[in-house]
This record gives C-alpha cells, structure tokens and sequence, in this order.
C-alpha cells in the first residue's frame, strides 16, 4: 500500500542551529513529493515540491529539499532556523498518472527554542 | 486573490444534526477534495470531485456526503454526525492533470458532542 513515513513526531531545536525533517515513502514508482507547512490556527502552505530534474528542490522561507531515489526519501532541511518556522510540518505524495490525490505523512511538529 | 474559502472556521453541534460545510474556489480549478486532520494521523481524503458531476470516495468516506453542482463549490454534508467526526476539516483544490499541488482552505474545526 500507498504510504508516507515521518519518523519525527516532534523535534526541538534551537533558533539559528540547522534543521532536517525526515520523510520515507512506500510507492509503486517514483511519485510527485511536496512538503507543506501548517502555522498554528492556519490552513496548509506549500513549501515546495518535486516532479522531475534536479533532486534538490527548493522552496520558500529558505528551505530545500532533497530526493533519493535509493532511499525513498525526500528530506526537508533549513540551514537556520528561525523562531516563526515553528509549525507543524506535512510531507505528501501523489501519484504520476490520473488525478493527483495527496497521500500525508502524519506529521512533525518543530519547537524552536530562543 | 486565489483562494480556498470554507465556512464555517468554527463549529460546535449536537449528534444527529445535519450540517453543511461549505468551500468554494475562485481559480477555475477542475479538481476539489475534502480532507481531516487528526493528531497523529495526518490528512486523510474523505472524498474527491474530478469535475461537475464526478465525485468520488476517498480513504474515509463514511458518514459523509458531497455534492459538485457547480464547478467552484464543493459542500461536505454530514447527514447525521457523530462524536468521531470531531476533526479538523480541510478543502482543496488543483488545477487539472498530474502533479499540481493543491491549494488549501483555511479548515473548519468541527465537534460533536
């Protein structure tokens, strides 16, 4: 089956240290990969999102992403972390062929301590 | 602006009593879906609409109901909710074909008591 693995539950870091949110899926072949943040009290924001070319994908608010194949994973990083990038942190997939329903991760949620 | 609007933000209601959810998009967008969000968990499809007319199920489509009459709304009825159905709600909508990214609705947090 179809499935989005975020091993992290919950990650704390410290505000200005590097940051890395992991993410593995289980698909029949090389899916679409995005990953969105949700604020507290908003709706989703797309933070960038891979289809084909260069594996390293970047998005808005400085971060990037990188995708391996070899690995099934596609992992959100930032080199600095900033105080308002606390959040909860979405990984999704969706398919090549039809319509492209969105498949979630359940989740990280980022602390960022002052 | 582009957006997805759902009404109600906030809603608090009595087992067995029907509700709507309304969403509606202003991008001309062929593709609209319905989401919850639980704690651990993450976002799952309760139902999806390819266009006019054509909806479908999703991962978790008990107890609710669609309808796409028009191309911009896409309501989500609850016929008779129950307590299981407390969650957080969202709407989305994408363009057309492979690989676009949905837009989302700001979500409507729902309880039944």
């Amino acid at each position: 089956a179809q499935s989005v693995t975020q091993p992290d539950i919950h990650i704390t870091v410290s505000e200005g240290a590097s940051l890395e949110l992991r993410c593995n899926y289980s698909y029949g072949a090389t899916p679409y990969l995005f990953w969105y943040v949700q604020s507290p009290g908003q709706g989703l924001q797309l933070l960038l999102k891979y289809f084909s070319g260069d594996t390293l994908v970047q998005g808005i608010k400085g971060f990037e992403a990188e995708f391996k194949r070899s690995q099934s994973s596609f992992n959100l990083r930032k080199p600095s972390v900033h105080w308002s990038d606390a959040a909860e942190y979405f990984c999704a997939v969706a398919s090549r062929g039809g319509y492209n329903k969105l498949i979630f991760g359940a989740g990280t949620r980022l602390a960022v301590h002052p | 602006e582009a957006q997805v609007t759902q009404n109600p933000r906030y809603l608090i209601t009595v087992t067995g009593k029907k509700l709507t959810v309304t969403c509606s998009q202003n991008m001309n967008h062929e593709y609209m879906s319905w989401y919850r969000q639980d704690p651990g968990l993450g976002l799952r499809q309760i139902y999806y609409s390819m266009n006019v007319e054509v909806t479908d199920k999703g991962d978790v489509p008990e107890g609710y109901k669609v309808s796409r009459k028009e191309k911009r709304n896409f309501p989500l009825i609850l016929e008779s909710p129950s307590p299981n159905q407390t969650s957080l709600y969202f709407c989305a909508s994408s363009l057309t074909g492979e690989g676009y990214g949905y837009t989302f609705g700001s979500g409507t947090r729902l309880t039944v008591v």
